[in-house]
């Protein structure tokens, strides 16, 4: 089993919409969770971290669901500048914290 | 703002060669680490560091790579021989020890790694 799990997509949507993503872990002693984002050919940065209580900046949304090891995020009113790739981050420990393979997202005017 | 910078951008090498790749962490950062991203695929953990010693490393991490921290400041990770499978873009990253923040790790804008 992959040790973070994601939806490649792409997921190809019109502006203003609502879209989610969803990430899987494996290690339940993980302990801390992030969405960072990636636009192409650029390094990885860090979007929002997610709380177990859940969280929002904005138009983004994140979730934690430790009980069944499962991430989400949810962006509204989707712009534009929106489109990236999505990375689910995971803290396993101090010393390893690992991606996701991403979830492409492409806003369409 | 500080950033982690790392040289070169990029890097042509052949095959055999030994490469070099630097980066210059956040200066109060404490954790260190590299990944790679071959183009078009996930972003993959090679190693961290801490307290000048590998504290983690990945199975893609072999006997060919290795990582030291020479002068307090420059955080570097070696390819001894180099192979065309190493062709990638190399990210360093750094973060403040834990209990201090969230984890944010900060990464550099990558070397990009061309091994012909």
């Amino acid at each position: 089993r992959k040790e973070v799990e994601q939806d490649p997509g792409p997921f190809n949507v019109p502006e203003g919409a609502t879209v989610a993503f969803n990430c899987t872990y494996s290690n339940s002693a993980s302990q801390s969770f992030f969405w960072y984002r990636q636009d192409c050919r650029k390094e990885p940065k860090l979007l929002m971290s997610v709380y177990s209580s859940g969280n929002e900046d904005g138009r983004f949304t994140a979730q934690l669901n430790r009980a069944s090891q499962y991430i989400s995020l949810l962006i509204r009113d989707s712009k534009l500048s929106d489109s990236a790739t999505y990375l689910c981050v995971v803290k396993e420990d101090a010393s390893k914290i690992i991606f996701g393979s991403g979830t492409r997202l492409s806003i369409r005017p | 703002e500080p950033e982690v910078t790392q040289t070169p951008s990029h890097q042509v090498t052949q095959m055999g060669q030994e490469v070099i790749l630097r980066c210059v962490p956040i200066s109060n950062h404490l954790y260190f680490y590299w990944y790679r991203q071959i183009l078009g695929q996930k972003v993959e953990f090679l190693v961290s560091f801490y307290n000048n010693e590998i504290s983690e490393k990945s199975e893609i991490f072999d006997d060919q790579f290795s990582v030291e921290r020479p002068d307090g400041s420059n955080f570097t990770l070696k390819i001894r021989s180099t192979k065309l499978e190493d062709s990638a873009m190399y990210f360093c990253a750094s973060r403040t020890a834990p209990g201090e923040n969230t984890g944010e790790l900060f990464f550099g804008e990558g070397s990009r790694l061309t091994v012909l």
